[in-house]
């Protein structure tokens, strides 16, 4: 149980293009769902917590009107990558969560990994 | 506020030999703590994990963890290396599983045959 999907798990796209990555809780209700970035060698960043039917709240320093994020269901949250720039080329993780005190993990999905050219 | 500080980015053992990689946080609530560990190009596996109850930690793959609340320390110890486990790994701290987990910057074991 408590399988988090992510897809595409690689992506090419080009400067400019937007690029949606789709963060999926296959077997639970996520009521809670966090993207993270990670760069080449680098630890993984917190970017933003967004919660079912709310919208996120981003970590300082990351731009909201660059990365979008849209958590429309309990099982789905988008992260998009708006007019994506070559420094925009990162490995992106999401995780999900049950929620509330009781539960005392995240589950996370395998990544994806954007190049942008 | 959280946070988690690993000792030492890279680690380098033989195989077969001791491995131990060093992990403290600092948490104004208790913490729950992990360990997961990242292959090249995948994402992360949880390796253990604690919340609350019994202080040493088994996880998979024959790693385990002391959670030591007096050290702040969770260090994460395998008595014997194999090759396999060659990786990146993260020490995190979160506070519940609807909170944020923060990560450490990771230490890269290298196995030497």
């Amino acid at each position: 149980g408590a399988v988090v999907s992510q897809h595409p798990s690689r992506v090419i796209c080009k400067s400019g293009t937007s690029v949606k990555i789709e963060c999926r809780s296959l077997d639970f209700q996520a009521t809670t769902m966090f993207w993270y970035r990670q760069f080449p060698k680098q630890s993984l960043m917190l970017m933003a917590t967004s919660n079912e039917g709310s919208k996120a709240t981003y970590e300082q320093g990351v731009e909201k009107d660059k990365f979008l994020i849209n958590h429309a269901s309990l099982t789905l949250s988008t992260l998009t990558v708006t007019s994506a720039h070559p420094e925009d080329s990162s490995f992106y993780i999401c995780s999900a969560s049950l929620g509330g005190a009781g539960n005392t993990e995240a589950f996370f999905g395998q990544g994806t990994r954007l190049t942008v050219v | 506020a959280q946070s988690v500080t690993q000792l030492g980015s890279h680690v380098s053992v033989s195989e077969g030999a001791l491995v131990l990689l060093r992990c403290n946080y600092s948490s104004s609530v208790p913490p729950y703590l992990f360990w997961y560990v990242q292959y090249p190009n995948q994402g992360l596996q949880l390796l253990l994990k604690y919340t609350t109850g019994a202080t040493l930690v088994k996880g998979i793959n024959g790693f385990e963890a002391e959670f030591k609340k007096s050290e702040t320390s969770f260090h994460l110890t395998k008595p014997s290396a194999h090759m396999s486990d060659a990786a990146e790994y993260f020490c995190a701290v979160s506070r519940t599983g609807g909170f944020k987990t923060i990560f450490g910057a990771g230490t890269r074991l290298f196995v030497k045959a």
